[in-house]
């Protein structure tokens, strides 16, 4: 079973324009999410956490919203540039043992 | 300023044969970790490292040893290799397994077993 779903293989929006990645969990013991980019052929990088005790984090073009009643959170990226287009994977757990979802590919047309 | 580095990034082994995944950190992190990923699957993990001297096993263990020989290195062995291992795998650390902390992520070893 799939704790952490990312029902959206994949994305295309416009550069400028806002991109929207959502994630789903099940496991209501999660206590904080994480989301990493990863461009072919390379390890994932950070982006952006948030705590479950928290709706909202924001760093530069990139935000996170979490509804803990929907179990559900979301990357915002905007605007969007060319240089975004990557596989957004997000993760969820505790110490040490986070769950991957598999992973959105955005492309970001200029 | 290397951060993790995985040797080797290719590697083709025959069915029954073993090798070890190799794996250092140069930013002093007391946690590392090792995951697959496959198609469709996002990233598992494998085994971690919570600090030196300590390994458990994460979501799919099976098939896998690890040893982490100091604070810089941790090392992923396969003792006999199935097609079913054929996969990419990545190790990373983090300062801490703290709720929250980052992972720093290696390039990827990509095995193929036949």
């Amino acid at each position: 079973d799939q704790q952490v779903k990312q029902n959206s293989p994949s994305l295309s929006v416009q550069e400028g324009r806002i991109s929207i990645l959502n994630c789903d969990y099940t496991n209501s013991m999660f206590d904080y999410f994480l989301w990493y980019k990863k461009y072919p052929a390379e390890g994932p990088t950070f982006l952006i956490s948030i705590s479950s005790i928290k709706d909202k984090n924001e760093d530069g073009r990139f935000t996170v919203f979490l509804n803990k009643s929907a179990k559900h959170l979301s990357l915002h990226i905007v605007p969007s540039q060319p240089g975004d287009s990557a596989v957004y994977f997000c993760a969820a757990g505790r110490t040490y043992k986070y769950i991957f979802g598999t992973g959105t590919r955005l492309k970001v047309l200029a | 300023n290397a951060g993790v580095t995985q040797t080797p990034k290719f590697q083709v082994l025959k069915t029954g044969q073993s090798m070890t995944l190799q794996c250092a950190q140069d930013m002093n992190h007391n946690s590392m970790y090792w995951y697959r990923q496959d198609p469709g699957m996002g990233l598992r993990l494998i085994y971690y490292s919570a600090s030196e001297g300590t390994t458990d096993k994460g979501e799919v263990p099976n098939g896998y040893n690890v040893s982490r020989l100091n604070k810089r290195e941790f090392s992923l062995r396969l003792e006999s290799a199935a097609p079913s291992q054929t996969s990419v795998y990545f190790c990373a650390s983090s300062e801490s397994g703290g709720a929250g902390t980052e992972a720093f992520f290696g390039q990827g070893t990509r095995l193929t077993v036949v």
